[in-house]
C-alpha cells in the first residue's frame, strides 16, 4: 500500500510567519506534487516535483516555494503566511509513467490568522 | 481555457443507482479519473479510462466518451458510506492532471 504522510493535519499561524509543510511517501516515488483545496474550486496545483532537486511551478505558485532534497520527501514553504492562504494543503505523488494514478497524503488544514 | 464541469450537489436514496457526470475542455487528453473524498479526508482513486467505454469494478462503473468530452461515473446499491465528494479529474496533453470542483454527493435512507 502507498502510504504519503503529512506533518501536520491542522496548524494555525500568524500573518508574516514562515510556514513549513512536509510530506513524506515510502513508495520510491519520483513525482510528487503539492495542491491546495478551498470550497467551490477544484484541487489546485501549487508546485510539482519529477526528481530529487528539481521542481516546476504550477498553476498558483504566488507566495509559495518548495524544497525535494531527497525523493521521498517534498516540503512546501510560506514564506510570508497571509490570511488569502488559509487552505487545505494536499500532498500527492505518482509513479514515473505519464497519466499514473496520483496518491495522496491526509492533507494538512491551514488557517492564517 | 481548460475546464472540466460537474454537478455540484447530488442527493439520493440508500439502495439506489446515481450518475454522477462530468464534461470537460483541455487542451488534449490523456486520462480521465475519478476519486472519492470523504469529509475531512484525502482523495482515493476510484477509477481511470483513457478508452471510450465502460469499465466496471464492483458497484461503481465509469464511463467515457472522448468525442463528447463526457464521463460519469455510476454508483449502485447505494450504501451511506457512499456519502462523499466525487472527484473528476482530466490529463491533458502535458500529463498535467485538471480538476474538477467535485460532486457532493448526499446518500439519504
Amino acid at each position: 500500500d502507498v502510504k504519503v504522510t503529512q506533518s501536520s493535519r491542522y496548524l494555525v499561524k500568524r500573518t508574516g510567519e514562515k510556514v513549513f509543510l512536509e510530506c513524506v511517501q515510502d513508495m520510491d516515488h519520483e513525482n510528487m506534487f503539492w495542491y491546495r483545496q478551498d470550497p467551490g474550486l477544484g484541487l489546485r496545483l501549487i508546485y510539482f516535483s519529477y526528481d530529487v532537486k528539481m521542481k516546476e511551478k504550477g498553476d498558483i505558485p504566488e507566495g509559495y516555494s518548495v524544497s525535494r532534497e531527497k525523493k521521498e520527501r517534498f516540503s512546501l514553504i510560506l514564506e510570508s503566511a497571509s490570511t488569502n492562504q488559509t487552505s487545505m494543503y494536499l500532498c500527492a505523488s505518482s509513479s514515473g509513467r505519464d497519466a499514473d494514478t496520483q496518491y495522496f497524503g491526509p492533507g494538512t488544514r491551514l488557517t492564517v490568522l | 481555457g481548460q475546464n472540466i464541469d460537474q454537478p455540484t450537489e447530488m442527493t439520493a436514496t440508500e439502495g439506489a443507482i446515481v450518475q454522477i457526470n462530468c464534461t470537460y475542455q483541455t487542451s488534449g487528453f490523456n486520462g480521465l479519473f475519478w476519486y472519492q473524498q470523504h469529509a475531512g479526508e484525502a482523495p482515493t482513486f476510484l477509477s481511470y479510462n483513457v478508452l471510450d467505454g465502460l469499465e466496471e469494478k464492483g458497484r461503481f462503473s465509469s464511463f467515457l466518451s472522448r468525442s463528447k468530452g463526457y464521463s460519469y461515473l455510476l454508483l449502485k446499491e447505494l450504501q451511506m458510506k457512499d456519502s462523499a465528494s466525487y472527484l473528476c479529474a482530466v490529463t491533458d496533453s502535458n500529463y498535467q492532471l485538471i480538476w474538477g470542483a467535485g460532486t457532493k454527493l448526499i446518500i439519504k435512507p
